[in-house]
């Protein structure tokens, strides 16, 4: 079946601790994108690549690091500098027209 | 800079009537416009789309209307049903490009 998919749903991590999150398509699209979302807030922007081998970022980037050194996959690692890490994290990836999302991984810091 | 917005947190309709989600924003540059429905700890799932060459789209009981000179759209759903109960998001930007989202509507629809 084509879509995208996330792992792990559920993610600990201890705080200092540096945690990768994992996205793969197999959609076909070029473009990812990663996104946070914390209670009651909408869907806010980390990073996002339109092609291989290339990516911006997003609206809050800070603490944040990607990959896409292939076009089915774009890793999302949450370093130490990130203050607030506590959240549900989104993938997506989009051809030209809707996009399409992944599960979610909920990571907590403990 | 919010470019979408979304003012009403919730939503609350009786089940057999209309839903009407609202969304405004500010980028001239958006030219598609998307809403999702989003369940808690889920992935929000695609509803409907529309382009800024139209001003309405119509998907079963889902239509979506663009006012392009407002920056507004909004999202009806009729008759309501109680597993529309959710949270609603809208979307927009450029073909292909990144989509900003707003920051959501729960919608809950009363038996």
């Amino acid at each position: 079946d084509g879509g995208i998919t996330q792992s792990p749903k559920y993610l600990f991590r201890k705080e200092g601790q540096n945690v990768t999150l994992s996205c793969e398509q197999n959609l076909n699209h070029d473009a990812m994108y990663w996104y946070r979302q914390d209670p009651g807030q909408g869907l806010r922007l980390i990073y996002y690549s339109q092609i291989v081998n290339d990516f911006q970022k997003g609206d809050i980037a800070e603490g944040y690091s990607v990959s896409r050194e292939k076009k089915e996959s774009f890793p999302l690692t949450v370093t130490s500098a990130q203050k607030n890490p506590t959240a549900f994290y989104l993938c997506a990836s989009r051809g030209t027209g809707e996009a399409f999302f992944g599960q979610g991984t909920r990571l907590t810091v403990v | 800079d919010q470019q979408v917005k979304q003012n009403s947190p919730s939503l609350s309709v009786q089940e057999g009537r209309i839903s009407i989600l609202n969304c405004d924003y500010t980028n001239s540059m958006f030219d598609y416009f998307l809403w999702y429905k989003k369940y808690p700890a889920e992935g929000p799932t695609f509803l409907i789309s529309i382009s800024s060459i139209k001003d309405k789209n119509e998907d079963g009981r889902f239509t979506v209307f663009l006012n392009k000179s407002a920056k507004h759209l909004s999202l009806h759903i009729v008759p309501s049903q109680p597993g529309d109960s959710a949270v609603y998001f809208c979307a927009g930007g450029t073909s292909g490009s990144r989509l900003t989202f707003g920051e959501g509507t729960q919608l809950t629809v009363n038996p």
